[in-house]
């Protein structure tokens, strides 16, 4: 079962707003988040990661907000830009270092 | 929703030998498979793209002679670590998707240490 959730496929945000992607996971035992940011023909890049001794993580426009309570995590782009229009993963990891992704979230940034 | 196995979970090995990765998707037709290298807290590096039935693309700068892979049939994809090195040590990563738009779905990783 996917332990790790976007239900979003997609997402289309006009430039200068802010997106926000979100993730869900069902494993307590996920101590350390990720984000990735994929473009067509590449591998997935590290965008932004967060512990789950934290709550929040910011790094210029993006930030990612951890809920433990709720298992859920978002990141938000601010202002987006048409250059952020890739596909989004968040990826969890347990202790045993095994990593698990979340299928993707695709965002448009409309001119 | 969309599960894809990947076995061993960690796995070690001698230098010099081969290690074999297996990449399965449960409950969908994988046509294209993907091969990943993660090192700790950096992006995933994509080593090979594999469409079921035909030859792999390789990635500059990574050995097809070094890292074999095999997409046999839509569900299985294998990553094979030949002659492997202590520089191989890694965790490499498999994703699959049923096609162009249809997300992508990942194994959990595989811990490859070699001694």
């Amino acid at each position: 079962d996917q332990q790790v959730k976007q239900n979003s496929p997609s997402l289309s945000v006009q430039e200068g707003r802010i997106s926000i992607l979100n993730c869900d996971y069902t494993n307590s035992m996920f101590d350390y988040f990720l984000w990735y940011k994929k473009y067509p023909a590449e591998g997935p890049t590290f965008l932004i990661s967060i512990s789950s001794i934290k709550d929040k993580n910011e790094d210029g426009r993006f930030t990612v907000f951890l809920n433990k309570s709720a298992k859920h995590l978002s990141l938000h782009i601010v202002p987006s830009q048409p250059g952020d229009s890739a596909v989004y993963f968040c990826a969890a990891i347990t202790g045993a270092n095994n990593l698990f992704f979340g299928t993707g979230t695709r965002l448009t940034v409309i001119p | 929703g969309a599960v894809v196995s990947q076995h061993p979970s960690r796995v070690i090995c001698k230098s010099g030998t081969s290690v074999k990765i297996e990449c399965r998707s449960l409950d969908f037709q994988a046509t294209t498979m993907f091969w990943y290298r993660q090192f700790p807290k950096q992006s995933l590096m994509l080593m090979a793209t594999s469409n079921e039935g035909s030859k792999a693309t390789y990635e500059q700068g990574v050995e097809k002679d070094k890292f074999l892979i095999n997409h046999a049939s839509l569900t299985l994809s294998t990553l094979t670590v030949t002659s492997a090195h202590p520089e191989d040590s890694s965790f490499y990563i498999c994703s699959a998707t049923a096609g162009t738009g249809l997300g992508y779905t990942f194994g959990s990783g595989t811990r490859l240490t070699v001694v």
